[in-house]
Order: structure tokens, then sequence, then C-alpha cells
């Protein structure tokens, strides 16, 4: 398997622009998971999925931020307008059994530096 | 919240036991201790988990104390190659959200 798949693998862009990440879970995982890193924060949950659907969105830090995984294939992270405090790494982890008893897998991360 | 504490860094040397700890001291009875580890440049990878009795698996070791407001991460014998951030996280069976963010770990430094 292939493992989880993210891209852009980096993304520069300027103060204001939209700013799509996306991500590709492992193939059977019923659950997917955006997490944010910085050297501040540390690794912060965004948002996750449970069968497509969004259960828990209470660490998208604000209406700029909107995510969607239209399918069980693929799912979305969306920024706009991007500012400069959004640059950081975000990670998209899937896992067959959820959290709790399940194991995450993590993509390689999408950089995004906002200037 | 279901929370955990974890020394900022810890520094061992190559070839010997270490011994990472973590406390969560507000734990509830059916919360899961998960260990996650991230290398340099890397995503973070699964390390082990449990509940009550301590696991083993090719990795590491996890021991988790009889009144469960502790566990202990052990790697039996680092590598430089275990150079990491380690995580200790916490999960309730819900599948709720809590607990699922990783904070800062444990950023452990091994000496050839």
């Amino acid at each position: 398997d292939a493992g989880v798949i993210q891209s852009p693998r980096h993304e520069v862009t300027e103060m204001g622009q939209e700013v799509t990440l996306r991500c590709k879970p492992i193939s059977g995982h019923n659950s997917l998971f955006w997490y944010r890193q910085t050297m501040m924060r540390g690794l912060e949950l965004l948002i996750y999925f449970n069968n497509n659907v969004p259960i828990d969105d209470s660490g998208m830090p604000e209406d700029r931020f909107s995510a969607k995984m239209p399918n069980a294939s693929f799912s979305t992270l969306k920024i706009q307008p991007s500012e400069p405090r959004d640059s950081a790494v975000y990670f998209c982890a899937s896992s067959l059994r959820g959290f709790s008893t399940g194991e995450l897998f993590f993509g390689e991360g999408s950089r995004l530096t906002v200037l | 919240d279901a929370k955990t504490t974890q020394p900022n860094s810890m520094e061992s040397n190559e070839e010997e036991p270490v011994h990472l700890p973590c406390n969560h001291s507000t734990i509830s009875g059916t919360d899961y201790i998960h260990w996650y580890r991230q290398l340099p440049s890397q995503g973070p990878e699964y390390v082990i988990h449990g509940l009550t009795s301590n696991v083993n698996n090719r990795m590491a070791s996890l021991a988790i104390a009889e009144d469960r407001k502790s566990s202990t991460l052990i790697l039996h014998r680092a590598t430089l190659r275990d150079a990491a951030v380690y995580y200790c996280i916490l999960s309730g069976p819900g599948g709720g959200a809590d607990g699922l963010t990783f904070g800062k770990g444990t950023h452990l430094i091994i000496q050839p």
C-alpha cells in the first residue's frame, strides 16, 4: 500500500490567497484526521471524519478554514483567505478503526508558508 | 479532557535502555494510552498502545502503572534512529476528539 498521500508537499503563497491541501487516505480506512504542527503549539487536531462525515471540527481555528471529504478516498483542507500565521506543516492521517483502539497512519505532510 | 504530562526532553546513550515517562492523573477507566513518535521531517508513526496490562511489540514495551495514572514507554536498546519526539496520548472508546491533540511530546536525544 502506498500509505497516506498528501499534496502538495510544499506550498508558498501570499497572504490573502486561497490554499487547498489534499489527502488520499489508505484504501479501506474509514477515519480521516487533519492535523496542524507548529513550533509554538505542537501537533493539533483540526478536524476528523468518520465514514466521510465530519465528527468533530472544534479544532478548526476559524471560518477561514474548511474541510471536506466528498468520498472515502479523498479529502481537502482549504484556507481562504490565508494569513502568515497559517504557516505550518499540515498532516493528514487515516485509520481503520478510529483512534481509540486503532493505529493512525500519517502522511508526510504539506509544508505551508504564507508570506 | 484527559491530558498527559511529559518531560520536554531526555537524553540517553546508544545501546542503552530508555524509559520515557508520561503522567495522566485524570485518565478515565476506558481511556487507552497511546504512544507515537515523530522522526525529523516526517509524520508521526504509531509505536504502541494499551489499556491496563503491560504491552510489548517489536518496537517497544509499554508499562502501565497499577492505578493507570502514569505509564512508561521502554526502548530496550536505543539506536541513533530512535532519536525523535515521543508523544503520549489518551483516547476514549467513544471516538470523541478528547485527547487527540498530541501536544509537544518528549524530545529524545541519543548520544553515540
